[in-house]
């Protein structure tokens, strides 16, 4: 039990589009996602709470306008890079909380040319 | 706010041998879970271990074990047995209970442990 997916797994954008990332909870019904953003060999870097039905908290330096957050469902979030630049390419990694613990999805590698 | 400290950034271990990864952590909060999470080369974060911070037994999973010293501040992870499939970035975390609300994972910067033949 508990797994989390994300799709897409790879995504390659033009400079300036937008582009969607999906997580789901798959076996279990999630109030609070989280959004992380991994640079190569570094540590994840929270990006934003998700709770459903209400708008996301953003950590301090991260620009809402630019990384929109929806969590429409239980078991839905969604991330939009809107406008993206080559500086958002990164993996992307979402959880999804349940108790006392995030599961973690399979994360999404953008690239933006 | 809480930090999280993991001061080797990389380590080497014999396959069979036993390899400790040091975690040093700052919080003032009372009430709190800790973390172990393997990284692989899939990328795919895998929870390892998790420790209660009301609990003095320190947890186990199989091969891997924790130290858990509260009053240090300190959450080492004992890896026996090494394999190398155990080859993988591991990162200690802090969660910060909260009551009726999710909690947020406040991550170290990782070690890189390698497993050698």
């Amino acid at each position: 039990g508990a797994v989390v997916s994300q799709h897409p797994s790879r995504v390659i954008c033009k400079s300036g589009t937008s582009v969607k990332i999906e997580c789901r909870s798959l076996d279990f019904q999630a109030t609070t996602m989280f959004w992380y953003r991994q640079f190569p060999k570094k540590s994840l870097m929270l990006m934003a709470t998700s709770n459903e039905g209400s708008k996301a908290t953003y950590e301090q330096g991260v620009e809402k306008d630019k990384f929109l957050i929806n969590h429409a469902s239980l078991t839905l979030s969604t991330l939009t890079v809107t406008s993206a630049h080559p500086e958002d390419s990164s993996f992307y990694i979402c959880s999804a909380s349940r108790v006392y613990e995030q599961y973690f999805g399979p994360g999404t590698r953008l690239t933006v040319t | 706010a809480q930090t999280v400290t993991q001061s080797q950034p990389e380590m080497s271990v014999q396959e069979a041998e036993t390899v400790t990864l040091s975690c040093t952590y700052d919080t003032s909060e009372n009430n709190y879970y800790l973390f172990w999470y393997k990284q692989p080369p899939s990328r795919q974060m895998i929870l390892v271990i998790r420790q209660e911070a009301y609990k003095q037994q320190n947890a186990t999973e199989n091969r891997f074990s924790v130290n858990f010293q509260k009053a240090a501040k300190s959450f080492s992870l004992k890896i026996s047995d090494s394999q190398l499939g155990d080859t993988a970035m591991y990162f200690c975390a802090f969660m910060r209970l909260n009551t009726g609300t999710a909690s947020k994972l406040t991550f170290g910067t990782g070690t890189r442990l390698q497993v050698t033949l």
